[in-house]
């Protein structure tokens, strides 16, 4: 089955440490996105891509880096600039203009210890 | 900018009631309103979408409703159920999506 798979499920990470969550899409879908969900709190985008080896910046990028070397996957970096980590990050895909098939991965807890 | 808010926040209601969320956006330039359905610790799952040219869409016992011009958008549960209950987000874009805050609603027996 087609689908968007996040890992891992649960992350944490000591202060200073940097830490990468995985996003892998089989859908073949052009874009993909990542966004941070805080509790009670809608999401908000960090980063997205439309196209392999292009991506930009969200509305809270500041302490984030991605990459799209490849179009199933599109890897998340939390750097140690980023001061409150601590949320619930999710990824999804779709097809640049087309919203139907928007697909979400079921989502990645990062805690700092 | 675009802002969207959603409310009420928190819903709790008996099994059986028919039930309707609200989302409002500032900017009525939208392209698609979506409606997102989000279990505890879960992804997101695309319930419905409107296009902005359309009025309403129906799925089963939810209808959503798009009124462009009082920058609104409406959820209708018809006939609530336990399994219902969850968080519901409304977005709007085509693309890069912009949330609204979520309405938790509880279903209970």
């Amino acid at each position: 089955d087609g689908g968007i798979t996040q890992s891992p499920k649960y992350l944490f990470r000591k202060e200073g440490q940097n830490v990468t969550l995985s996003c892998e899409q089989n859908l073949n879908h052009d874009a993909m996105y990542w966004y941070r969900q805080d509790p009670g709190q809608g999401l908000r985008l960090i980063y997205y891509s439309q196209i392999v080896n292009d991506f930009q910046k969200g509305d809270i990028a500041e302490g984030y880096s991605v990459s799209r070397e490849k179009k199933e996957s599109f890897p998340l970096t939390v750097t140690s600039a980023q001061k409150n980590p601590t949320a619930f990050y999710l990824c999804a895909s779709s097809m640049p203009g087309q919203p139907y098939g928007y697909t979400f991965g079921s989502g990645t807890r990062l805690t700092v210890v | 900018k675009q802002e969207v808010t959603q409310i009420p926040a928190a819903l709790s209601v008996p099994e059986g009631e028919n039930l309707v969320l609200n989302c409002s956006f500032t900017d009525s330039a939208i392209y698609n309103l979506q409606w997102f359905r989000q279990d505890p610790g879960k992804g997101l799952t695309s319930l419905l979408l409107i296009q902005s040219s359309q009025r309403e869409q129906t799925s089963g016992r939810l209808n959503a409703s798009l009124d462009k011009s009082s920058g609104r958008s409406t959820l209708y549960i018809a006939a609530s159920q336990p399994g219902d209950s969850a968080t519901y987000l409304c977005a709007v874009g085509i693309d890069k999506l912009i949330f609204g805050t979520g309405t938790r609603l509880q279903v209970f027996p």
